[in-house]
């Protein structure tokens, strides 16, 4: 295990609804990616965190939004959910500016939206 | 844009041979190159990883390869046990700490 951890492990919603998804990085970690896995594909990176700032984002709209605490955890945020929005949704926290900075994954959260 | 292609999407050996994946990237600024392994209802957990400075790198039962010039990396697993069943991934990165970008995956399944 990684020490990630992410909240809920499984979340339905309806399509026009938000959700908010929280991780927990490593002890250590300062930083927090997001990435967004649709079933039988690769995880494609919806942004990062650092510092309470976002430091990048990939190409998803605007309803996709997060947030950092003091703490390092994160949140990501999806507003007026999507049928196509259905996934696992993934955050990988590491330690930017150390030696050893690979980043870790959780298990995820599964969203389903019907 | 950024981009990696993995072959095969699936891959079936027989215990005890040999499996090879391999991967192509676009951008030519990648410097990193993390292998993946999932198992399910899990996240993916780094099995191995290469910089671009390296052209090879081994772990027991695992080894890297990579062709900066070709753009072309490759993961072989000697060995196989029922244990290595998964779906391994393929990534690219301009650094261990900055967005992955991730090949579609290969699923791999160990035949007894």
């Amino acid at each position: 295990e990684t020490g990630v951890t992410q909240s809920p492990t499984h979340l339905i919603k309806t399509r026009g609804q938000q959700v908010t998804l929280r991780c927990s990085s490593q002890s250590g970690h300062n930083t927090v990616s997001w990435y967004q896995q649709a079933l039988g594909q690769g995880p494609q990176f919806i942004f990062q965190y650092y510092r309470e700032e976002e430091n990048g984002r990939g190409n998803f709209p605007p309803r996709f939004s997060g947030l950092q605490f003091p703490n390092y955890s994160s949140e990501l945020n999806v507003n007026a959910l999507e049928l196509d929005d259905s996934a696992l949704y993934l955050c990988a926290s590491s330690r930017r500016g150390g030696n050893h900075n690979e980043q870790f994954f959780g298990p995820g959260t599964r969203l389903t939206v019907l | 844009g950024e981009n990696v292609e993995q072959h095969p999407s699936t891959l079936s050996v027989q215990e005890g041979d040999s499996a090879v994946i391999k991967c192509t990237y676009s951008d030519s600024a990648s410097n990193y190159f993390p292998w993946y392994k999932q198992e399910l209802g899990k996240g993916p957990q780094l099995i191995i990883d290469i910089r671009s400075n390296v052209g090879e790198k081994k772990d027991q039962r695992i080894a890297v390869t990579l062709n900066k010039t070709a753009k072309h990396f490759s993961l072989h697993i000697t060995e196989t046990q029922p244990e290595d069943s998964a779906v391994y991934f393929c990534a690219a990165s301009r650094n261990r700490d900055d967005k992955i970008i991730f090949g579609k995956g290969t699923r791999l399944h160990i035949l007894p």
